[in-house]
């Protein structure tokens, strides 16, 4: 099966950096997201990786190590509108169905921005 | 607008009593899934389509079924709903299986109590 594992809760001063990370253990991996939620509210799309490496997309970063099932979420120059959950999403290829994909959530890390 | 819309948005019911959550898309996408989400188990996957009648089970199918006649509708259905049912759903799409950076865009969620 699919395993996905973060940090239930964290907490980081506005202004400054914080790291979230994710780990992993599945087959025909095909990708990995990562979603914001507000509370009440629908995931939205944050990044996408499929090779190693690190994207980068304005204040938010995410990194992928393929070889160790690792990634991790970066925020820089915290909000407190960052306050949410983040959630780090596996996608992976659902072979008994004729290939097609299929994504596994994590239960998600509660990011708490404080002054 | 692009958009995935849900009705009702909230909903209490009680055991027993058969419930239809509608789940629409306008961006033509292929495939749509629901989910549930509750505290400590993140979201959860149920059911699935990769297309005009072809649906298929997620990670937590039991009590719940589905109907993909038309490409832009998913409704989830709740034959005998119990009150194991109560939970946060989201109805998601995205225009194919998964390939690249192709994401899901959930609904607005449907707050279910089945008392």
């Amino acid at each position: 099966g699919q395993n996905i594992d973060q940090p239930t809760e964290m907490t980081a001063t506005e202004g400054a950096i914080v790291q979230i990370n994710c780990t992993y253990q599945t087959s025909g991996f095909n990708g990995l997201f990562w979603y914001q939620q507000h509370a009440g509210e629908a995931p939205t799309f944050l990044s996408y990786n499929v090779l190693d490496g690190l994207e980068e997309k304005g204040r938010f970063s995410s990194f992928l190590s393929r070889s160790k099932g690792y990634s991790y979420l970066l925020l820089k120059e915290l909000q407190m509108k960052d306050s949410a959950s983040y959630l780090c999403a596996v996608r992976y290829i659902y072979v008994l169905t004729g290939g097609g994909n299929k994504l596994t959530f994590g239960t998600g890390t509660q990011l708490k921005v404080e002054l | 607008e692009a958009q995935v819309t849900q009705n009702p948005r909230y909903l209490i019911t009680v055991t027993g009593k058969k419930l239809t959550v509608t789940c629409s898309q306008n961006m033509n996408h292929e495939y749509m899934s629901w989910y549930r989400q509750d505290p400590g188990l993140g979201l959860r996957q149920i059911y699935y389509s990769m297309n005009v009648e072809v649906t298929d089970k997620g990670d937590v199918p039991e009590g719940y079924k589905v109907s993909r006649k038309e490409k832009r509708n998913f409704p989830l259905i709740l034959e005998s709903p119990s009150p194991n049912q109560t939970s946060l759903y989201f109805c998601a799409s995205s225009s194919t299986h998964g390939e690249g950076t192709d994401t899901q865009y959930f609904g607005p969620g449907t707050r279910l109590t089945v008392l």
